[in-house]
């Protein structure tokens, strides 16, 4: 089974600074590699697949880079509404979320 | 509109099962294959497993194989998840999910209390 990890498991942010969020995991997973953004109480939202490809209606400030074991979701300068829970997961084998990173306001 | 509506809360002991349905509509039900989600209180999402609502085939997350079942009835456009032998750290809400559409259920919170 794949494990992912999430570093660090809380950033603390103000608006308008830039965050970088990083993800590993156990083996390689190739570019197989989501991203999820969870507010409190509502269904995670899927940001990016593919390790770097936007989903439909995701802002460009969201941008995913890596492959491999290795992967990095940067925003590129947060908005009030980006303050949430972020999860990788891995798509090579079955299924993975990872831990997730908390983003908070500073 | 895409749509999956789950069942209800439920309240189980420790040691008893649970069925949680997932019912698809707006798209062609096998078209998409389906997975379950789990989040306890607080925590993060777990990946549980998925169902080929065509055939039916399944695959389940390792933790959970020897006490899940999912099904699906094609007539109804319903996937099923059934977990066995509770106990309370399977406590959460449970989410069925279309990955590949990013669509998902609205939960449904299973509590296992004595």
């Amino acid at each position: 089974e794949i494990v992912m990890t999430q570093s660090p498991a809380t950033l603390s942010l103000s608006p308008g600074e830039r965050a970088t969020l990083s993800c590993r995991a156990s083996q390689s997973v190739d570019s197989y590699l989501a991203w999820y953004q969870q507010k409190p109480g509502q269904a995670p939202r899927l940001l990016i697949s593919g390790a770097s490809n936007r989903a439909t209606g995701i802002p460009a400030r969201f941008s995913g880079s890596g492959s491999g074991t290795d992967f990095t979701l940067t925003i590129s300068s947060l908005e009030p509404e980006d303050f949430a829970v972020y999860y990788c997961q891995q798509r090579y084998n079955l299924f993975t979320f990872g831990p997730g990173t908390k983003v908070d306001i500073k | 509109q895409v749509q999956l509506v789950q069942s209800g809360a439920e309240v189980k002991k420790p040691g008893a099962s649970v069925k949680v349905s997932c019912k698809a509509s707006g798209y062609t039900f096998t078209s998409y294959y389906i997975h379950w989600v789990r989040q306890a209180p607080g925590q993060g999402l777990e990946w549980m497993g998925i169902i080929n609502p065509s055939g039916g085939s399944t695959s389940y997350a390792q933790k959970f194989q020897d006490r899940i079942t999912m099904t699906r009835d094609t007539s109804t456009s319903t996937v099923y998840m059934e977990l066995s032998s509770l106990r309370s750290e399977d406590t959460a809400f449970y989410y069925c999910a279309i990955f590949r559409m990013d669509y998902w259920g609205q939960g449904t919170l299973v509590t296992v209390s004595s």
